[in-house]
């Protein structure tokens, strides 16, 4: 089975600083890990994914995400947050092994980001 | 690259009543997921077709939803005696067939709401 836990429903930052919104996971062969935005009564929007290779992937909009395979972790990560960066956010992962290739989601961490 | 296409992106119904939505996948996709979102939670994996065979369905669905592909093209997902509890976001996605790396393409969902 493969699951994905976010620890924190919400995030909250001020604009200009950065941040960080955290991801685990499991499953029993090599994780395929992607982040997902979403904005009000939209679908969801691809940002970033960790298939393998170098640990620290870099996506759309300045987010990247660190992949740590001991930590079973792979948290989102913006150096410098925009307003416009407010929007619920989803991990999700599939194992790299298997054969089945649905993705399995996350609750989802909602970030706001003040002026 | 039109991107995945969802209709109707609203739906009202009454409780009994059948639905059916429609998605449209990004035309050189031959993967197609069925998702159910609803509020505070992250999408709920319903169902997934490579080109027009149906490769798995989630044992949380029950018999009332039926789910097709006919020619690897759109797809339609019916649920029959709609219930209260079937009110979500029901979201299509569509990725390429590429070893399982390739990101889901997200449409805009329908939201269904049963009275």
């Amino acid at each position: 089975a493969q699951s994905v836990a976010q620890p924190e429903d919400q995030v909250n930052v001020a604009e200009g600083n950065p941040l960080t919104v955290k991801c685990t996971y499991s499953v029993s062969g090599n994780p395929y890990l992607f982040w997902y935005v979403q904005y009000p009564n939209r679908g969801l929007q691809f940002l970033l994914k960790y298939i393998t290779g170098d640990n620290l992937v870099k996506g759309s909009y300045g987010f990247e995400a660190e992949f740590n395979k001991s930590q079973t972790s792979f948290h989102l990560k913006k150096p410098s947050a925009l307003v416009s960066d407010s929007a619920l956010y989803f991990c999700a992962v599939r194992d790299g092994g298997g054969s089945n290739y649905k993705l399995t989601f996350g609750k989802g961490t909602l970030l706001t980001v003040n002026p | 690259d039109t991107g995945v296409s969802q209709d109707p992106r609203h739906k009202i119904t009454k409780r009994g009543q059948n639905v059916t939505f429609r998605c449209d996948p990004i035309s050189e996709h031959n993967r197609l997921y069925w998702y159910r979102q609803t509020l505070g939670q992250g999408p709920e994996f319903l169902t997934y077709f490579q080109n027009e065979a149906q490769l798995e369905k989630s044992r949380l669905l029950s018999d009332r939803f039926s789910a097709e592909r006919p020619k690897g093209s759109f797809s339609t997902l019916e649920i029959q005696r709609t219930e209260q509890g079937d009110s979500a976001m029901y979201l299509c996605a569509s990725s390429l067939a590429s070893g399982g790396n390739s990101p889901l393409h997200f449409g805009n969902g329908t939201r269904l709401t049963v009275t």
